[in-house]
C-alpha cells in the first residue's frame, strides 16, 4: 500500500506567478490535512479537507491561498502570486476518517522556493 | 489557546547517553499528544502517541508518559544511537477540532558516534 504521495518534491517560482501542490492519499483515505513548515519552525496547520468539501480552514492565508480535494484526483493546494515568505515545505497528511479512526499520514513534503 | 512548547536545539548526545526532551502543553480540552520524528528531507512519522492520562507510549525504545498534573509529554531514550539523528516534533490533537494536529517548534537531536 503506497503512502502519502506529494508532488513536486521541490518547486522553484518567481514573485508572482503560482504554486501548484498536489497530494495523493493513502488508498482509502478521505481525509487530507495540509501544513506548512516555514524555516526553524514547526508545522502549521492551514486547512482540512474532506471529499469535495473544506471541513476547516481556520490556519489558511485569507488571501492568495486555496485548496481543493476532488471527488476524482488528489488534492491541491494553490498559491496564487507567490512572494518571496510563502518559501517553505508543505505537507500533506491523509488519514482514514469515520470509525477507522484519524490517525494521520505524512507526506515527504514539497519544498517551495520563491525567487 | 491550545499549544505545545518543546524544549530548544539543537541537543547533541553521544552515542549510548540517555536523552530526554522535554514537551509541555496547554489546551482548552482533553487532547491526544504525539510525538513525530522527521528524519532529513523527509516526512514526519508518527513515533508514539497517548490518548488518557498516565498513559505511556513507546515505540523503537522511546517513551513517553501522558502527565496531566504537570500538563507535559516529555520524550525520552535510554541509550540513543547515530541512527536517532533527525528533529523531533511534539503535538496535540483535540478531540473536537477535527483531528488537526498543533506542534511544537521541533527538537533538533544530533548523536556523535
Amino acid at each position: 500500500n503506497a503512502g502519502v504521495m506529494q508532488n513536486p518534491r521541490h518547486l522553484v517560482r518567481r514573485r508572482g506567478q503560482e504554486a501548484r501542490l498536489r497530494c495523493s492519499p493513502m488508498k482509502g483515505h478521505s481525509h487530507v490535512y495540509w501544513y506548512r513548515q516555514l524555516p526553524e519552525e514547526g508545522l502549521k496547520f492551514m486547512v482540512y479537507l474532506q471529499k469535495e468539501n473544506i471541513i476547516d480552514e481556520s490556519g489558511m492565508p485569507k488571501e492568495r491561498f486555496s485548496a481543493e480535494f476532488p471527488k476524482e484526483g488528489p488534492s491541491i493546494l494553490r498559491i496564487q502570486q507567490v512572494v518571496r515568505g510563502d518559501s517553505a515545505a508543505y505537507f500533506c497528511a491523509s488519514s482514514p476518517g469515520g470509525s477507522l479512526g484519524n490517525e494521520q499520514f505524512f507526506g515527504p513534503g514539497t519544498r517551495l522556493t520563491v525567487l | 489557546g491550545n499549544s505545545v512548547t518543546q524544549m530548544e536545539g539543537p541537543v547533541t548526545l553521544s552515542e549510548e547517553a540517555f536523552l530526554t526532551i522535554n514537551c509541555t502543553y496547554t489546551a482548552t480540552g482533553y487532547p491526544s499528544l504525539f510525538w513525530y520524528v522527521q528524519y532529513p528531507g523527509e516526512g514526519l512519522q508518527l513515533l508514539l502517541k497517548a490518548t488518557k492520562a498516565d498513559d505511556k507510549g513507546s515505540n523503537k525504545g522511546f517513551e513517553a508518559t501522558y502527565r496531566k498534573e504537570t500538563t507535559s509529554f516529555h520524550l525520552e531514550k535510554g541509550s540513543v544511537q547515530v541512527s536517532d539523528s533527525a528533529v523531533y516534533f511534539c503535538a496535540l490533537r483535540l478531540y473536537n477540532q477535527g483531528g488537526k494536529l498543533i506542534f511544537g517548534q521541533g527538537t533538533e537531536l544530533s548523536v556523535k558516534p
